[in-house]
């Protein structure tokens, strides 16, 4: 079957570092998308990897390891507004562009 | 930038009536996509389309129908609404894949639907 799995919660220091982990297990597994969702919010799109190893977006480091199913967003210099969900979707479907998501990692960042 | 727009942004519906929800998007996207969102919970995929006249099932398909006339537009349509259909209904849109990149999809608004 499809699973994505990633913790519940989460919370971390203004100006910190926080690392996000996903795991997932998928068929016809394409690529791993990270999304960030503020409360009430649409979903926005922050990263994605299809190969091995680590992408790098400014504050913001997505890594992959297709063999062991595993992938972590990294989030560095940790701001007030970063308090939001983190998504891990993982493409499936060919090409296709379909997504399994996780239900979400809540982060609070406090001061 | 308009990007994917729907409508309405909320709605509160009786049980066993119908109503449709709207997405359109300026993007030139092929790719068009429908997911809810409970409470805690992550997307579930309804349905999506690849292009204009094509559609297919995703996850959670049923008590939902689809069509895509047009490039632009992707309607959702609840024939009998259904308590368990209360939800946050998300459109997505996206490019189609091209030499092994893939693209990555970009939400509206979303739409808040309670059915009492």
């Amino acid at each position: 079957g499809q699973n994505i799995d990633q913790p519940t919660e989460m919370t971390a220091t203004e100006g910190a570092i926080v690392q996000i982990n996903c795991t997932y297990q998928t068929s016809g597994f394409n690529g791993l998308f990270w999304y960030q969702q503020h409360a009430g919010e649409a979903p926005t799109f922050l990263s994605y990897n299809v190969l091995d190893g680590l992408e790098e977006k400014g504050r913001f480091s997505s890594f992959l390891s297709r063999s062991k199913g595993y992938s972590y967003l990294l989030l560095k210099e940790l701001q007030m507004k970063d308090s939001a969900s983190y998504l891990c979707a993982a493409g499936t479907g060919g090409g296709y562009n379909k997504l399994i998501f996780g239900a979400g990692t809540r982060l609070a960042v406090h001061p | 930038n308009a990007g994917v727009t729907q409508t309405p942004k909320f709605r509160i519906l009786k049980i066993g009536q119908s109503m449709t929800l709207q997405c359109t998007q300026d993007m030139n996207h092929n790719y068009m996509y429908w997911y809810r969102q409970d409470p805690g919970m992550g997307l579930k995929l309804i349905y999506y389309s690849v292009g204009a006249g094509i559609t297919d099932k995703g996850e959670v398909p049923n008590g939902y129908n689809v069509s895509r006339s047009t490039t632009e537009d992707f309607p959702l349509r609840l024939e009998l609404a259904a308590p368990s259909q209360t939800s946050v209904y998300f459109c997505a849109s996206s490019r189609a894949n091209r030499g092994g990149g893939l693209q990555p999809q970009h939400f509206g608004d979303g739409t808040r639907l309670s059915i009492l």
